[in-house]
């Protein structure tokens, strides 16, 4: 199967910028996500890149490809306490299925005021 | 645009018994999927139903079955629960080839005891 892989904790303060790291196996992936986890909560979608693109950007958050390393950045400018929360990379697998989602373990984030 | 919503959201039951959980889907959105999320984990995919059909099965044994409905809303059976299978499950929708995304529930928090 897939290996998608992510480190656990970063912290910043607040008004810093934030990077979150997540490194993938699958080469003929199609589309990369980034979700967010608020604690007791769902997963809500914040961004997503498709692999023939290198950058995205949305408002504060920057998605950086890198296809040659399978490496896929996330990048929150000037971060918020609200900010804080589990971020999970996921990775798009059309292998046998309209789409089954293959997640990291998710970077818990804490902002420090 | 109404989004995804499940029920219940917390749920006790004890080993062996049976249970079911339910999710609606976002509006407009014809492909239900199923993940379980363990603490401390990322999702992992259960399966997928188009077209009232499955679709798609992550590597779960068949006492975990679902159904879809022609208003394309979904349910997951749980026959035989084990404590193991305490989890936060999670249900996304999305329109067909789910390149734009999935979109999730905020989950029902299933606990074995």
């Amino acid at each position: 199967g897939e290996d998608v892989e992510q480190s656990l904790f970063l912290s910043v303060r607040e008004g810093d910028s934030s990077v979150i790291n997540c490194t993938y196996t699958d080469s003929s992936s199609t589309y990369l996500y980034w979700y967010k986890q608020e604690p007791g909560a769902g997963l809500q979608l914040l961004t997503y890149i498709f692999s023939n693109m290198d950058m995205k950007q949305d408002q504060r958050l920057t998605v950086l490809l890198n296809k040659k390393d399978k490496h896929l950045s996330l990048r929150i400018a000037d971060t918020q306490t609200g900010d804080s929360a589990i971020y999970f990379c996921a990775d798009l697998d059309r292998g046998s299925t309209l789409g089954r989602l293959y997640f990291g373990r998710g970077t818990q984030l804490t902002v420090w005021p | 645009e109404t989004g995804v919503t499940q029920s219940p959201t917390h749920l006790i039951k004890t080993r062996g018994q049976q249970v079911t959980l339910r999710c609606s889907s976002q509006s407009g959105h014809n492909t239900v999927s199923w993940y379980q999320q363990a603490l401390g984990q990322g999702p992992q995919f259960i399966f997928q139903y188009y077209r009232e059909e499955e679709n798609g099965r992550g590597n779960f044994p068949p006492r975990f079955s679902g159904l879809q409905f022609p208003n394309y809303s979904s349910e997951l059976n749980v026959n035989a629960l084990e404590l193991d299978d305490s989890a936060l499950y999670l249900c996304a929708s999305s329109l067909g080839l789910a390149g734009d995304g999935q979109y999730f529930g905020p989950g029902t928090r299933l606990t074995v005891t």
